[in-house]
């Protein structure tokens, strides 16, 4: 099946920092990709929209300055956690949907990216 | 608002028994649903889809149906094996392509 990989798994890092989040799908193109956060024993919050070659659609109480989003190909989506914050804490999951799927099923997961902010 | 509610209790069954799960949802007509496993520190990986204009859907083990009177979808695995322990999570679309999740309900299964 279609593949979806997001670098780096797990990152810590200093307060005020910023840090990069890589979503790519291997063997597939992705018009949208999707990110979403997850606190422990929580759902997926969708914090995202991204499409490539314009700007993400943010869902509300998301700060677009804080999480930059860059859909630079149909296979490459970015996350920046700009100035990061202990509260910015959490588990980072992309998902990429296969522009040549027409139906609701092709929607990929990546593993997800444990950031910890110190 | 909308909402989905899964159970927050763990599952606790022994192997070999079906384990059944529950998604319940009000505030909303979903258009398709769905069921993915998620394991600790992964993404999710998607089982099933469920459309509104059906009632049951089954794949190998597994069977989800889906009420759209009473608003709610079980998921079902028969023949369970400890390695079917994980967090699954159902999710409603409204035909946007962007499901909304449910918190997901832990299943152990026990050898």
């Amino acid at each position: 099946g279609a593949v979806v990989s997001q670098h780096p798994s797990r990152v810590i890092c200093k307060s005020g920092t910023s840090v990069k989040i890589e979503c790519r799908s291997l063997d597939f193109q992705a018009t949208t990709m999707f990110w979403y956060r997850q606190f422990p024993k929580q759902s997926l919050m969708l914090m995202a929209t991204s499409n490539e070659g314009s700007k993400a659609t943010y869902e509300q109480g998301v700060e677009k300055d804080k999480f930059l989003i860059n859909h630079a190909s149909l296979t490459l989506s970015t996350l920046t956690v700009t100035s990061a914050h202990p509260e910015d804490s959490s588990f980072y999951i992309c998902s990429a949907r296969d522009s040549a799927g027409g139906s609701a099923d092709t929607q990929y997961f990546g593993p997800g990216t444990r950031l910890t902010v110190l | 608002s909308q909402k989905i509610e899964q159970n927050s209790e763990a599952l606790n069954i022994q192997e070999g028994k079906t384990a059944t799960l529950t998604c319940n949802y009000t505030n909303y007509s979903p258009a398709y649903l769905q069921w993915y496993r998620q394991d600790p520190g992964r993404g999710p990986v998607f089982l099933l889809l469920i459309r509104e204009n059906e009632k049951e859907k089954r794949k190998e083990r597994l069977k989800v149906t889906f009420d759209t009177t009473l608003k709610q979808s079980l998921f079902h695995i028969t023949a369970s094996q400890p390695a079917d322990s994980a967090t699954y999570l159902c999710a409603l679309e409204g035909g946007s392509y962007i499901p909304t999740f449910g918190r997901g309900t832990s299943l152990i299964v026990h050898p």
